[in-house]
């Protein structure tokens, strides 16, 4: 079956523009996952959703993170007023409920010019 | 805060090598640990660990949790070219979340 989407792939964008990123998780995965991963470094997590229940937001660095999960499904992350330590490569991950197994999508490589 | 750390950074070896990687981790209510596969941008699952499965074993590739030494190790025997790509050892705790090392970069050369 298909896996995780992610889109775009690649975002170039001026610093102090708003972005937004898509991720389509697995079919029927009721988890979904937001990851930073910077040039040499392990990921780094940003914000969890499961099901209805209120998100864990813990690891958004900053107010200018954001996202929201509509409809059990299709997730956003925003980042507003975009500065430079913001690039980097977004990975979106979905996994079943009560499984630790996450499943990545291909990523979006952000670069803030 | 929770922490794993790998060890090798980087490794190079010449095909038909073996190779282990290491992981440490210091976290509060360990679930499971987790390694993948990163060759371009999307890690790829390769194996999960847990007090009931502390062994897991597929092809060339093997990983053993020690939950007494709060450690676990992949060993890839016969290494390929296609082996080649940055391994990343995760941690899942009762938050859900997954933390993530460094991860290890593997160069096999022909």
């Amino acid at each position: 079956g298909a896996g995780v989407s992610q889109s775009p792939s690649n975002k170039v964008t001026e610093k102090g523009k708003d972005v937004e990123l898509r991720c389509d998780p697995i079919s029927g995965h009721t988890a979904l996952y937001w990851y930073r991963q910077s040039l040499g470094q392990g990921l780094e997590f940003l914000i969890y959703f499961q099901g209805n229940s209120a998100p864990d937001k813990s690891g958004l660095p900053s107010d200018r993170f954001s996202a929201e999960r509509t409809g059990g499904s299709v997730s956003t992350l925003t980042i507003q007023r975009t500065q430079q330590e913001d690039s980097a490569v977004y990975l979106c991950a979905s996994s079943v409920t009560r499984s630790d197994t996450q499943y990545f999508g291909p990523g979006t490589r952000l670069t803030v010019l | 805060e929770d922490k794993v750390v790998q060890s090798p950074l980087s490794l190079v070896v010449h095909e038909g090598d073996t190779v282990t990687l290491n992981c440490s981790y210091e976290v509060t209510n360990f679930r499971s640990l987790l390694w993948y596969k990163q060759e371009k941008k999307a890690p790829t699952f390769l194996f999960m660990l847990t007090s009931s499965g502390i062994e897991k074993k597929s092809g060339r590739l093997s990983s053993i949790l020690d939950k007494k030494e709060l450690s676990s190790i992949l060993n890839i025997t016969a290494t390929q070219t296609g082996d080649s790509a940055i391994y990343l050892c995760a941690v899942a705790t009762s938050g859900s979340r997954l933390t993530f090392g460094e991860g290890t970069q593997l160069t096999v050369n022909p």
